[in-house]
């Protein structure tokens, strides 16, 4: 299987301010087939089921703010939110669809300094 | 719009069968390369997937639960059935059904989730 970790746990950002959030995958999900990197991110908000927000790594959905970003290749990715607003005080999976079996991040958990 | 929709029930007792039904709408799963897969999140921790179910009855397990889950779907009444034996209290969680496409295990959008209590 593989493992994903996802780095800090929470942290508390300014608003305004960047967030950073990195996922780490045990083995690349990185696919020479298409060049694409089969990791997603999720946003979710208490008491809400998660959102797509990034696909292919870097992918954003149509609708998502473009403060959202993705990036990263093989085995270590980045979400960065580039400008933190009130309202994207969640919490964030990183998900490998490379699989499967389809394997979640433990979550980071962003909140308002 | 695809919206999708978790129902069963909310308690079982230990050793008994849970049966959750994910009733969809806004896509068919006769269409190639769409799936609904089962994910759940005990109380306070992380997303777990279940389950997967594609279009062409391709089924994929966790291999951890393999052995206790079945997956299956009625296309006619665009649902999709999920079956866990052996119920325990480490099994109380929030049950979502998500929608994928391109034969991908990546999901979009989740159902609003049912919690489901494990107790005698």
């Amino acid at each position: 299987d593989i493992v994903m970790t996802q780095s800090p746990d929470s942290l508390a950002v300014s608003l305004g301010e960047r967030a950073t959030i990195n996922c780490k995958s045990s083995q690349s999900v990185f696919h020479s087939s298409n060049n694409k990197n089969y990791l997603a991110w999720y946003q979710q908000k208490p008491g809400q089921p998660p959102k797509l927000l990034i696909y292919w790594a870097s992918t954003r959905k149509s609708g998502v703010p473009d403060r959202f970003s993705g990036s990263g290749s093989g085995t270590d990715f980045t979400l960065t939110i580039s400008s933190l607003q009130a309202e994207d005080v969640a919490v964030y999976y990183c998900q490998q669809y490379y699989g499967p079996p389809l394997t979640f991040g433990p979550g980071t958990k962003v909140d308002i300094k | 719009q695809i919206t999708l929709k978790e129902s069963g029930p909310t308690l079982v007792k230990p050793t008994q069968t849970l049966t959750l039904t994910c009733t969809f709408s806004g896509f068919s799963l006769n269409t190639s390369g769409v799936g609904v897969g089962w994910i759940r999140q005990p109380p306070g921790k992380a997303l777990e997937w279940l389950a997967l179910i594609y279009w062409n009855d391709d089924k994929r397990y966790s291999p951890s639960l393999k052995s206790r889950l079945t997956i299956t779907k009625d296309t006619s009444k665009n649902q999709v059935v999920l079956a866990m034996t052996n119920m325990d209290p480490v099994d109380t969680a929030t049950y979502y059904c998500a929608h994928t496409d391109g034969y991908l295990g990546r999901f979009d959008p989740w159902g609003q989730g049912t919690l489901v209590t494990v107790s005698s």
